[in-house]
């Protein structure tokens, strides 16, 4: 069975950064495209990006409101995905999830204190 | 930046049929926006209904359709039951980007 495992979540104060991490068991991540998805306390789901399967270029994409702030990875020698997030603000507190063939991990609590 | 319009809210009498709708602001939503269904209970992890358009997931209860309509893809559901209380997003993907709607508040009542 897959199963996505998030972690790095935590607080941080406003123009910091912090790293996400995506791990997962039954799933080659290199093999997927695999998404970062996040969703404000009370809000819908926001899509935060994407980054495609090796065989389709591995290349990302991300929402433009984020404006380059955020930055999906992948090392594939570790099958793990990666957000790193610089420039923080307080609007992108949020529980962070990925996201992948249907499944979801069970989501990275952000903090961002002002 | 494409827009996604879901209709805030719902209801359905239990056992009776409803359908939720996802608009794009660009035009037609087809098969190739790659429409996903979402489900979501208060306090828990987003759950997939449905995949590329209507693709059920092994976990999706028959009752669970999607398809395309009237440029609009559409999420079925066809005897309500009171644990089909939820909100459903839908997620369409355009070229580089990926956008998802505002959800839909599903009472069963």
């Amino acid at each position: 069975e897959v199963q996505l495992v998030e972690s790095g979540g935590g607080l941080v104060e406003s123009g910091g950064s912090l790293r996400l991490s995506c791990t997962s068991s039954g799933l080659t991540l290199s093999d997927a495209w695999m998404n970062w998805i996040r969703q404000a306390p009370g809000k819908g789901l926001e899509w935060v990006g994407r980054i495609r399967s090796n065989v389709d270029g591995g290349t990302t994409d991300d929402a433009t409101l984020l404006k380059g702030r955020f930055t999906i990875s992948r090392d594939d020698s570790k099958n793990t995905l990666y957000l790193q997030m610089d420039g923080l603000k307080t609007e992108d507190t949020a529980v962070y999830y990925c996201f992948a063939s249907g499944r979801w991990g069970q989501g990275t609590l952000v903090s961002v204190s002002s | 930046q494409a827009v996604v319009t879901q209709e805030p809210s719902l209801t359905v009498s239990p056992g009776g049929t409803v359908t939720l709708t996802c608009g794009s602001s660009t035009g037609a939503v087809t098969s190739g926006h790659n429409p996903y269904w979402f489900q979501q209970k208060p306090g828990q992890v987003p759950r997939t209904m449905i995949s590329e358009t209507s693709n059920k997931q092994s976990w999706t209860p028959a009752r669970f359709s999607g398809s395309l309509l009237g440029g609009k893809a559409v999420l079925t559901l066809s005897g309500a039951q009171p644990e089909d209380e939820a909100e459903y997003y839908c997620l369409l993907s355009y070229s580089n980007f990926r956008v998802f709607g505002g959800g839909t508040k599903l009472t069963v009542l």
